[in-house]
Order: structure tokens, then C-alpha cells, then sequence
């Protein structure tokens, strides 16, 4: 069974930075595409960026609304996938999730952890 | 980017059978994966390239996808199917992964 284990959330202000971390077991990591999704208060699931597995090229891709701002990478020795969250605003404010990718869909996720960007 | 709609939400009784839209510009072209998202829990995959299910989720999930629209039905819907439903795809366009703005299930 796939688990992953999202930390370092909390408060932050605006402008400020925070680095997310999400421990995977269960699954081959250095084969999986990972993906982190986020949930603002209330609202729908929106699509953060996906990195791919070093064997298929590793490529990173951003959504637009934190291209330049947020950055993934991976330690396969670690099995763990990181989110590096700059220059944060208030509508970042979210429930992150990381999940593993089966082809072009989520198919595990974590439980998600809190980042609030407030003053 | 590739827009994905989907009603805000659907009622319907205990027993009946519930059917979510996702709509999108020739869909039926493209892999349309369904997640159910619970109260307070993160969201679960329940059907995977239009309709397969992934292992435990039982069979009155089911989909389906063709032209501009697709569908979830949830046959004999129970008190427990009541829940928030998101559809996705992957746009190659721009390589980036779109979800639908979610349903919410109540179950009279």
C-alpha cells in the first residue's frame, strides 16, 4: 500500500518562504511521477506542478499560478518529494497534497498539510 | 487552457442513481479520471481513463466519455456516496493536469 506523508506546513507571511516535504514508502519511488495538488479553504482541487521520474527526463512543470515562485524536486535516496514555496501570498493559502501519478492520473495521495500565508 | 465543467451540485435519493457531468471541448478524446473527496479526507481516485476502477471501489461507480461530455454514474447511491466529485484530465497542450470545479453530492 502507497503512503505519503506531507509535512512542514504552518504560518507564513506574505513574502515569506516554506519548504514542504512529502515522505513516500510503498511505491518504487525513483520510477514514480509525483505531483502536488492544492485545496484553498473551501474551494476545489487546483494542480500545483508534477516532476517525473529521472529515468523518463525528470522534467518539472508549474501551473501558472506559482511558476517562478514554487519549485519541486526529489530525493530518490529519501523517497522524498519537496515543494520550495517563495515570495508567498494569501491565496496560497491551501491544503497541500502530494500524490503519485498513474499515467496521467492521481492515483495516491497524502493527507494533506495546512500552509496559511497570513500577516 | 483546457476548461473542465462540471455542475456545482447534484441531489438525489437513497437507492437512485446519480449522473455527473464533466464537460470539456471534444473530451471524448482525451483519458478523464474521477476522484470522490469526503469531508475532511483527502481525495480517493474512484475511476481512472474514463471508466476503470482501481481495486475496492465498488462496481456501482461507473463512467463513461464521448464527445463533449463525460460521465460518472453512482447506481443504488447510499447515505456514504454523499461527497464532493472532480473530474481531470491532462492537457498536452500545455502539459499541465486540469480539474473540474467539483460536484457536491447530496443524498436526500
Amino acid at each position: 500500500e502507497v503512503q505519503l506523508v506531507e509535512s512542514g506546513a504552518g504560518l507564513v507571511k506574505p513574502g515569506g518562504s516554506l519548504r514542504l516535504s512529502c515522505a513516500a514508502s510503498g511505491v518504487t519511488f525513483r520510477n514514480a511521477w509525483l505531483s502536488w495538488v492544492r485545496q484553498a479553504p473551501g474551494k476545489g482541487l487546483e494542480w500545483v506542478g508534477r516532476i517525473k521520474s529521472k529515468g523518463d527526463g525528470g522534467a518539472i512543470d508549474y501551473a501558472a499560478p506559482v511558476k517562478g515562485r514554487f519549485s519541486i524536486s526529489r530525493d530518490d535516496s529519501r523517497n522524498t518529494l519537496y515543494l520550495q514555496m517563495n515570495s508567498l501570498k494569501t491565496e496560497d493559502t491551501a491544503v497541500y497534497y502530494c500524490t503519485t501519478h498513474y499515467s496521467s492520473g492521481l492515483d495516491s495521495w497524502g493527507q494533506g498539510t495546512l500552509l496559511t500565508v497570513s500577516s | 487552457s483546457y476548461v473542465l465543467t462540471q455542475p456545482p451540485s447534484v441531489s438525489v435519493a437513497p437507492g437512485q442513481t446519480a449522473r455527473l457531468t464533466c464537460g470539456g471541448n471534444n473530451i471524448g478524446s482525451r483519458g478523464v479520471h474521477w476522484y470522490q473527496q469526503k469531508p475532511g479526507q483527502a481525495p480517493v481516485m474512484i475511476i481512472f481513463y474514463d471508466s476503470d476502477r482501481p481495486s475496492g471501489i465498488p462496481e456501482r461507480f461507473s463512467g463513461s466519455n464521448s464527445g463533449n461530455t463525460a460521465t460518472l454514474t453512482i447506481s443504488r447511491v447510499e447515505a456514504g456516496d454523499e461527497a464532493d466529485y472532480y473530474c481531470q484530465v491532462w492537457d498536452s497542450a500545455s502539459d499541465h493536469y486540469v480539474f473540474g470545479a467539483g460536484t457536491k453530492v447530496t443524498v436526500l
